[in-house]
């Protein structure tokens, strides 16, 4: 993918973990960057859009941030209901299309 | 309330055709883009198109150009994706999404570049000999 996210992060319940999402100057450089949430066996869910703003009914322990070609997802106060697959996207203006970053599972120990 | 309502699993063999549907309720339909997302089986998330229903205009992922055709009946309110030939690896869980506006001052109009802000449940089209 050309946005690129770790495979696979995990902490403990109660504990802060961030997922980062790198890409360059024709995406994230220039686009804004949304993160959705995906459960097992379920269809996505927008967790933040635009960068820092979190969805309707997403908890505060959620936040997301955008520095440069990268941005990153936080997540407070871990919780055993946090554990799924989560994704960035961003909107590439050379290829005039949006794209996902390759997901990252997040493992709640 | 928005949603979006896409028709059942499909199970097909190499070389037929297939057309998938979404619908769209509770939002004008023609004033949004609606797009389509694959996932294929233990897979991440690719993006594949875009429809904006109020001119027509289409996008399409380099990867997905030229292999699947997205189109829209306004009058339903429905998005389709649509193949001529299937092969093997098109097998996979494709999602309908809708593309958020850009709302300022009041006022909102379209923007691609926007989240995907409501999604359809998912069709799983399995493709085998």
């Amino acid at each position: 993918s050309v946005l690129t996210q770790p495979p696979s992060v995990s902490g403990a319940p109660g504990q802060r973990v961030t997922i980062s999402c790198t890409g360059s100057s024709s995406n994230i450089g220039t686009n804004d960057v949304h993160w959705y949430q995906q459960l097992p066996g379920k269809a996505p869910k927008l967790l933040i859009y635009g960068n820092n703003n979190r969805a309707s009914g997403v908890p505060d322990r959620f936040s997301g941030s955008k520095s440069g070609t990268s941005a990153s997802l936080a997540i407070t106060g871990l919780q055993a209901e946090d554990e799924a697959d989560y994704y960035c996207q961003s909107y590439d203006s050379s290829l005039r299309g949006s794209m996902f970053g390759g997901g990252t599972k997040l493992a709640v120990l | 309330d928005v949603q979006l309502v896409q028709s059942g699993a499909e199970v097909k063999k190499p070389g037929e055709s297939l057309k998938i549907s979404c619908k769209g309720s509770g939002y004008i339909f023609s004033n949004y883009w609606i797009g389509w997302v694959r996932q294929m089986p233990g897979k991440g998330l690719e993006w594949m198109g875009i429809f904006y229903p109020g001119d027509s205009d289409t996008r399409y992922s380099p990867s997905f150009q030229g292999q699947v055709t997205i189109s829209v009946d306004k009058s339903m309110s429905t998005a389709y994706l649509q193949w001529n030939s299937l092969k093997a690896s098109d097998t996979a869980i494709y999602y309908c999404a809708r593309i958020a506006p850009y709302c300022t001052g009041g006022t909102c109009r379209e923007r691609q570049e926007n989240e995907f802000d409501y999604w359809g449940q998912g069709t799983l089209v399995t493709v085998s000999a």
